[in-house]
């Protein structure tokens, strides 16, 4: 089966600061991949999406980084504020499959 | 407001008494699809539809039935529930599986199988 997997399980960031999360997957048929972010009660919510012919794509004050080679995905938050903090994981799927998969998750806490 | 509204947010029930979690999306999406939300496991499929009368199961569907009338509704039936099968739920809907486009989730609901 397919596995999608996060480097670390907890990142702790002061306030203002940059943060960065990282997502692996390990199916190179995967071409469509999302971060969300889940706070505590609620629902995972969209953040942003990147197809397999981007390497990076910018929202606002988030950018993700698509790295095909080394099947790495990774989520920049400019400047962390503390309604940041909440489980960020990443998604991916790909055409030859009907569902998506998820990484386990990081949680993020903004230090004031 | 588009959304995917899920009902109960809460629900604690006994071994063996059939139960039924609803959802429904505002959006006529044709994807949808239940996940379980387990510790330490990140959220594992078990069921979707890619549309009405469609559907098909995920990584995990033991125990668990869906059915596909209509659109707009997607719910999840435990038959026989059992405490195996306690955990945080959430349902989601995509505008269409070959679009690319993104899931949506609704606000979960927690469940208990005592």
């Amino acid at each position: 089966g397919e596995s999608v997997g996060l480097h670390l399980p907890t990142l702790s960031v002061q306030e203002g600061d940059n943060s960065i999360i990282n997502c692996a997957y390990s199916n190179s048929a995967s071409d469509y991949f999302i971060w969300y972010k889940q706070e505590s009660g609620k629902g995972p919510q969209f953040i942003i999406d990147i197809r397999s012919n981007m390497d990076k794509r910018q929202g606002q004050r988030v950018t993700v980084l698509l790295n095909k080679t080394v099947k790495h995905l990774s989520l920049q938050i400019a400047a962390t504020q503390p309604g940041d903090s909440a489980v960020y994981f990443c998604a991916e799927n790909s055409n030859t499959g009907n569902q998506f998969y998820f990484g386990t998750g990081t949680s993020l806490t903004v230090i004031p | 407001e588009a959304q995917v509204t899920q009902n109960p947010r809460y629900l604690i029930t006994v071994t063996g008494k059939k139960l039924t979690v609803t959802c429904s999306q505002n959006m006529n999406h044709e994807y949808m699809s239940w996940y379980r939300q387990d510790p330490g496991l990140g959220l594992r499929q078990i069921y979707y539809s890619m549309n009405v009368e469609v559907t098909d199961k995920g990584d995990v569907p033991e125990g668990y039935k869906v059915s596909r009338k209509e659109k707009r509704n997607f719910p999840l039936i435990l038959e026989s529930p059992s405490p195996n099968q306690t955990s945080l739920y959430f349902c989601a809907s995509s505008l269409s599986w070959s679009a690319n486009s993104p899931l949506h989730f609704g606000n979960g609901t927690r469940l208990t199988v005592t």
